[in-house]
């Protein structure tokens, strides 16, 4: 079992909708970490959290320290958003992240 | 501010070629360094970390190598790639554990 799992793998969505996108951990961390990923590969740092809530726009991130729970939240989804979402944690004894396999989102119009 | 740079985008080689792909941050000083892989279909994986110059970890063992020459440079090399080293390498650099990333934008390596 993978230290870190996200769902759905694959998420389809007409532009307007509300989109969620969850994760799951299974170490202790000192930090959560949401990460967008275009289709030319590069990786962009959308949020760092450690507790409750972050929002930025139209996303908005949220943590459940005692569940061991994040979920990446986007109001008003647009086709730009069409993205993989990777979520990473950092555990409390590691150095580097870890990260999950990522959810592939796609927006139409 | 903070900038990283990663080159080549993409690279076909041979399989028994070597490699050195090169990481170089700018506007920062003794950062965390990382290498990290993205084979087809799988997560981002962790290759090599630095926390200086000449310090490297080895994550999973492998027929990669890294070394930190300066500061703000992070290289990535192998002697004879082999065709399961191709993949999507990413380097990144924090600022310390407590600390935000930043990646590079990537190399698409394709042994063939």
């Amino acid at each position: 079992k993978n230290e870190v799992e996200q769902s759905p793998q694959n998420l389809t969505a007409q532009e307007g909708e509300f989109i969620t996108i969850n994760c799951s951990y299974s170490v202790g961390i000192s930090a959560l970490h949401w990460l967008q990923q275009h289709p030319g590969g590069g990786i962009v740092s959308l949020f760092m959290l450690s507790s409750g809530k972050k929002k930025h726009g139209r996303l908005i991130a949220t943590i459940n320290i005692q569940e061991k729970h994040s979920s990446l939240h986007i109001t008003a989804s647009h086709p730009r958003d069409s993205a993989v979402y990777i979520c990473a944690v950092l555990s409390q004894a590691g150095t580097a992240l870890i990260f999950g396999k990522g959810t592939t989102l796609s927006v139409s119009s | 501010s903070q900038t990283i740079h990663q080159w080549p985008a993409t690279l076909v080689q041979p399989v028994g070629s070597p490699l050195s792909l090169e990481c170089t941050v700018e506007g920062t000083s003794n950062p965390n360094l990382y290498w990290y892989r993205q084979a087809a279909g799988r997560g981002l994986q962790l290759l090599f970390y630095s926390v200086g110059i000449g310090q490297i970890s080895s994550e999973v063992p492998q027929n990669l190598s890294a070394s930190r020459p300066q500061d703000r440079q992070f290289i990535l090399s192998s002697k004879k790639l082999l065709l399961s080293d191709s993949g999507f390498y990413l380097c990144a650099w924090s600022g310390g554990l407590n600390y935000g990333y930043t990646f590079g934008s990537g190399t698409r390596l394709t042994v063939v």
